[in-house]
């Protein structure tokens, strides 16, 4: 078990700039949960996959951003024209009878 | 909606007190509930997942108490260290939204001065 891994650490952007980050989840876990945390606040839900399936997209997931998980295995995160507000740690989740398991998460700022 | 709250916002407290964090949700039908230690710039790492079934869970020096009717869950600390200051969460996943979303609160940072 080596624990969910997500890919990069840190990320400094450009405003209008795409940036894509990947997650990869505990092997065997069928569920990726995708969060986003500002300075001081709990994480927000953004989307989750079962399989390979998007089940759930919250409504602060705008147009700009996009999840996949191909073949149910890792995950990759984009969003695009990138704007100041978006600056935040992105983390990834993954699970498989409940308990939720994190990576250490991508902090994204945006410039 | 689920709402979760969390106070106090954050605590400081000299080494070797025992204390308690609260975790209060409003829709009081959930399937677990979890809680989490967070330290600065770092992903969360879970400390105890309590199933609606149970009252509650033990690990170490941390006890879990879930109180559904309530909609309340404390996370006691005992003897505490310098090295358990960090920001604690606790997130519910309720079974009225009929998925596997978890809703967190926003955490109490916790200070424990040696």
């Amino acid at each position: 078990d080596t624990g969910v891994s997500q890919n990069p650490r840190h990320k400094i952007t450009k405003r209008g700039q795409n940036v894509t980050f990947r997650c990869d989840p505990i092997s065997e876990h069928n569920r990726l949960y995708w969060y986003r945390q500002t300075l001081g606040q709990g994480p927000e839900f953004l989307t989750y996959f079962q399989n390979e399936a998007q089940l759930e997209k919250s409504r602060l997931l705008s147009d700009r951003f996009s999840a996949e998980r191909p073949k149910g295995s890792f995950s990759t995160l984009e969003i695009q024209r990138t704007e100041q507000g978006d600056s935040a740690m992105y983390l990834c989740a993954s699970s498989l009878q409940g308990e939720l398991h994190f990576g250490n998460g991508t902090r994204l700022t945006v410039t | 909606k689920q709402e979760v709250t969390q106070i106090p916002a954050a605590l400081s407290v000299p080494e070797g007190e025992n204390l308690v964090l609260n975790c209060s949700f409003t829709d009081s039908a959930i399937y677990n509930l979890q809680w989490f230690r967070q330290d600065p710039g770092k992903g969360l790492t879970s400390l105890l997942l309590i199933q609606s079934s149970q009252r509650e869970q033990t690990s170490g020096r941390l006890n879990a108490s879930l109180d559904k009717s309530s909609g309340r869950s404390t996370l006691y600390i005992a003897a505490s260290q310098p090295g358990d200051s960090a920001t604690y969460l606790c997130a519910v996943r309720s079974i009225s939204s009929g998925t596997y979303k978890y809703i967190f609160g926003t955490g109490t940072r916790l200070k424990v001065l040696a």
